[in-house]
């Protein structure tokens, strides 16, 4: 079997940083992947880690520990834009989503 | 910049009609994908394509076939539609193999069946 967990819900501070823990368990796996999904729109490409690590674009990081099968998305100096759900996704032949976690952001 | 479009943005069908939603991309992506979103259950797959004519089932196919005639088009059929397919649908189109970790998704298309 195949799935991934995260929290169904998160809530930060506008200028903070947080943090989105997924949690998997796969077979035949490449990377991790984050999506994004503003209400009313379609999911978008955010990061890959294929390696163990951290990787950077801009204000959002991503980690990956397979050893863990564990991986986080960071995202920093949190703008009310960033309101969103958020999506980790194991990639494989097929890219399998988790639930999702959805970002509240508080002025 | 790649484009993925959905024949519909809306729709609303009656239970037990034939249903077609329509995916088209312009990258010449080789894999193409078919998911449904409803709150708190996230994206699931239905079913998805490698290429022209080849399909796999995802995790939910009950109820749906697919068809993948055009490399670019990737159809969603309902044979006979159900009020428990009110959803969101989704399309997407990537590279295979390790380059293609991004997926590129199509707008949706909300399906209401009465």
């Amino acid at each position: 079997g195949q799935s991934l967990e995260q929290p169904s819900e998160v809530t930060a501070v506008e200028g903070a940083i947080v943090q989105i823990n997924c949690t998997y368990q796969t077979s035949g796996f490449y990377g991790l992947s984050w999506y994004q999904q503003h209400d009313g729109g379609a999911p978008t490409f955010l990061s890959y880690n294929a390696l163990d690590g951290l990787e950077e674009t801009g204000r959002f990081s991503s980690f990956l520990s397979r050893s863990d099968s564990y991986g986080y998305l960071l995202l920093q100096e949190l703008q009310m834009k960033d309101s969103a759900s958020y999506f980790c996704a194991a990639t494989r032949d097929k890219i399998i989503f988790g639930k999702g976690t959805r970002l509240h952001i508080l002025p | 910049d790649v484009k993925v479009t959905q024949s519909s943005r809306y729709l609303v069908k009656r239970t037990g009609e034939k249903v077609f939603l329509e995916c088209v991309q312009d990258m010449d992506h080789e894999n193409m994908f078919w998911y449904r979103q409803d709150p708190g259950l996230g994206l699931r797959l239905i079913y998805f394509s490698y290429d022209v004519k080849m399909k796999e089932k995802g995790d939910i196919p009950e109820g749906y076939s697919v068809s993948r005639e055009k490399k670019e088009r990737f159809s969603l059929i309902l044979e006979s539609a159900s009020t428990n397919q009110t959803s969101m649908y989704l399309c997407a189109s990537r590279t295979p193999g390790l380059a293609g970790n991004e997926q590129y998704f199509g707008p949706g298309t909300r399906l209401t069946v009465t």
